[in-house]
């Protein structure tokens, strides 16, 4: 099955505590992005990733980091978590950069305490 | 700042048609627009997508006047399973940038 799947579902750690989401795609898809969501402001998009080894910015990457060393994955990476990245974040993916088709995660609930 | 301008929100009954609007007005020339649902506690799915003029599929319609600067999102006869956020798409270079969305509450 066609599918982005991320873990873990859910999340609570403490502030400091570096963590990483981990999301993979089978679908071969070149391109690749991180979303954080919260009540009222819609989706932001955190990273995004053209191919391997190609990773951009954003709207709010900061406190963030990704990497792309394969095509299938783009953990998304937090070294230090403050309270204020408490929020659902999704993983998405698409054939191409150029393709605004998304296919989405089912989302990781995270809370920094 | 999202290129896409949505209602917040929207109220419809049973067996009604509900179109929302999406205001695009920067859209470049080679942009395409999408539309997708997403229902609370689950990643955005894929609805629609399309250039100009009409697009229809199994799900909904999707209306993009000559000039493009906005994209209306029709779904016809609405039951009470798509109450959910609708969001309008329109990427920005490579950056797929959403806006707040449009939450529709379907009432019985």
């Amino acid at each position: 099955e066609a599918q982005v799947t991320q873990n873990p579902r859910y999340l609570i750690t403490v502030t400091g505590k570096k963590l990483t989401v981990t999301c993979s795609q089978n679908m071969n898809h070149e391109y690749m992005s991180w979303y954080r969501q919260d009540p009222g402001l819609g989706l932001r998009q955190i990273y995004y990733s053209m191919n391997v080894e190609v990773t951009d910015k954003g709207d709010v990457p900061e406190g963030y980091k990704v990497s792309r060393k394969e095509k299938r994955n783009f953990p998304l990476i937090l070294e230090s978590p403050s309270p204020n990245q408490t929020s659902l974040y999704f993983c998405a993916s698409s054939l191409i950069a150029t393709n605004e088709k998304l296919f989405f995660g089912s989302g990781t609930q995270l809370s920094v305490l | 700042l999202a290129k896409t301008t949505q209602p917040i929100s929207m109220d419809s009954y049973e067996g009604q048609e509900v179109n929302i609007t999406c205001s695009h007005n920067n859209i470049a020339t080679n942009d395409y627009i999408t539309w997708y649902q997403q229902f609370p506690s689950q990643g955005p799915r894929f609805i629609i997508q399309g250039y100009k003029t009409k697009v229809t599929n199994e799900v909904a319609s999707l209306f993009i006047p000559a000039d493009r600067k906005s994209s209306t999102l029709s779904l016809p006869r609405v039951s009470l399973s798509d109450t959910a956020v609708y969001y309008c798409l329109v990427k920005e270079n490579n950056d797929m940038r959403f806006g707040a969305g449009t939450r529709l509450t379907v009432k019985p």
